[in-house]
């Protein structure tokens, strides 16, 4: 299966502290994204980064991406209570026909005030 | 540029009856995708789709589940016979290209509760 492992699956954290959940997953890929959902709402993509790279920033988010450990990590610096949501990452195939995502189980951050 | 509609948002349906998810693609996307969700767990991927096509319904059960994306209209997941079981959030999502080439755009989801 190439679906993705997060960890931790639930973190809780003080506003203004970094937030750092990684991901896991078990085939090569062509590229791995980061989705974020709040609770009873559809999933916003939040960053991708293609199999070639090795870091991505985006605003308060830093993405990194170990193809030899099959790892990634998703960091949100100075935190919101905003922030408060699940996250989910997903990877994309890299073989012919694999061109569905898979997303993992998603790590629950809230973001205490 | 109105984003990926599902309708409807909440569905209740006895043990037997059918189920009918509708969900328009953002404009200028032509593949379509449906996942399923249950409470606090990931999305489960089902079926994807582009117009008139089905490419790749390796995550769809094998009976009373089917979807189309038909050249005019929405696309339709359909859940005949509903169980229990079936009870979950369904979500669909778009794209301009392969997913494996670039982001997916999510609709709010279809919450299907079976009673």
């Amino acid at each position: 299966s190439q679906q993705g492992e997060e960890d931790p699956q639930a973190l809780s954290i003080q506003e203004g502290e970094n937030a750092t959940m990684n991901c896991s997953y078990k085939t090569s890929i062509n590229n791995l994204q980061w989705y974020r959902q709040n609770s009873g709402r559809g999933l916003v993509h939040l960053i991708l980064i293609r199999s070639n790279e090795r870091e991505k920033h985006s605003g308060r988010l830093r993405v990194t991406l170990d193809t030899s450990k099959k790892s990634s990590s998703l960091l949100i610096t100075a935190s919101r209570a905003a922030d408060t949501a699940s996250y989910f990452c997903a990877t994309a195939g890299l073989i012919q026909g694999a061109q569905k995502l898979v997303f993992g189980q998603g790590t629950r951050l809230t973001i205490n005030p | 540029n109105a984003g990926v509609m599902q309708n409807p948002r909440h569905l209740v349906r006895r043990r037997g009856q059918e189920a009918r998810l509708r969900c328009s693609p953002m404009k200028g996307h032509s593949h379509v995708y449906w996942y399923r969700q249950l409470p606090e767990e990931g999305l489960k991927f089902m079926v994807y789709l582009q117009k008139e096509n089905i490419i790749d319904e390796s995550g769809m059960p094998k009976e009373r589940f089917s979807a189309e994306f038909p050249k005019e209209g929405p696309s339709i997941l359909r859940i005949q016979q509903v169980v229990r079981g079936d009870s979950a959030a369904y979500f669909c999502a778009s794209s301009t290209d392969r997913a494996n080439t670039g982001e997916l755009f999510f609709g709010e989801g279809s919450r299907l509760t079976v009673l």
